[in-house]
């Protein structure tokens, strides 16, 4: 089945401490993206990536870094998390047309 | 610039009645157009999608869109409403194999019984 992971799926820390949450989908696309949705605000960019090593900021990139090492992962790294950083995030692979393909979504609480 | 507006943060009718859900944009560019939909505690899932060609577009559940180059409009519709419409809906835009998607901030549709 074609789809889009990530884990964990619900996650609650403390602020400073390093996270990551994975992201690997299994259709071979080259394009990926993270996404951060908070009420009022829609989805937001966070990074997105080309291809494998081939990453860019998106809309809201301050405070993540993401790595691109083989095509079908994506993981997003938040090295100092900070309580605005609680959301709900969300990982996309692009296919055809533009089509994005979302992960089920990690709801990250940092306290 | 793309952008994309939807018009109503919340949209409530009642079961049985008409779903609409407006969706304009701008793009220098023909573009493609996206309508996802987001079930509570959901990742987004694509409910139809305009490229090319015919400008009604049928998707899932019953819907459909229509893309009205002159009135720059993609606007989602459904005849009869169901209760398992609740949920969260998005309209976006890209430049045709940019990869990009511009997002609509999100139309919640409330069912009344």
């Amino acid at each position: 089945e074609a789809q889009v992971t990530q884990n964990p799926r619900y996650l609650i820390t403390v602020t400073g401490k390093k996270l990551t949450v994975t992201c690997s989908q299994n259709m071979n696309h080259e394009y990926m993206s993270w996404y951060r949705q908070d009420p009022g605000l829609g989805l937001r960019q966070i990074y997105y990536s080309m291809n494998v090593e081939v990453t860019d900021k998106g809309d809201v990139p301050e405070g993540y870094k993401v790595s691109r090492k083989e095509k079908r992962n994506f993981p997003l790294i938040l090295e100092s998390p900070s309580p605005n950083q609680t959301s709900l995030y969300f990982c996309a692979s692009t296919g055809t047309s533009d089509t994005q393909y979302f992960g089920p979504g990690t709801r990250l609480t940092v306290l | 610039a793309q952008s994309v507006t939807q018009l109503g943060s919340h949209v409530s009718v009642s079961e049985g009645a008409l779903v609409l859900l407006r969706c304009n944009y701008s793009s220098s560019v023909p573009p493609y157009l996206f309508w996802y939909v987001q079930y509570p505690n959901q990742g987004l899932q694509l409910l139809l999608k305009y490229t090319t060609g015919a400008t009604l577009v049928k998707g899932i559940n019953g819907f459909e869109a229509e893309f009205k180059k002159s009135e720059t409009s993609f606007h989602l519709t459904k005849p009869s409403a169901h209760m398992s419409d609740a949920a969260e809906y998005f309209c976006a835009v890209s430049v045709p194999l940019d990869y990009q998607l511009i997002w609509g901030a999100g139309t919640k549709l409330i069912i009344k019984p």
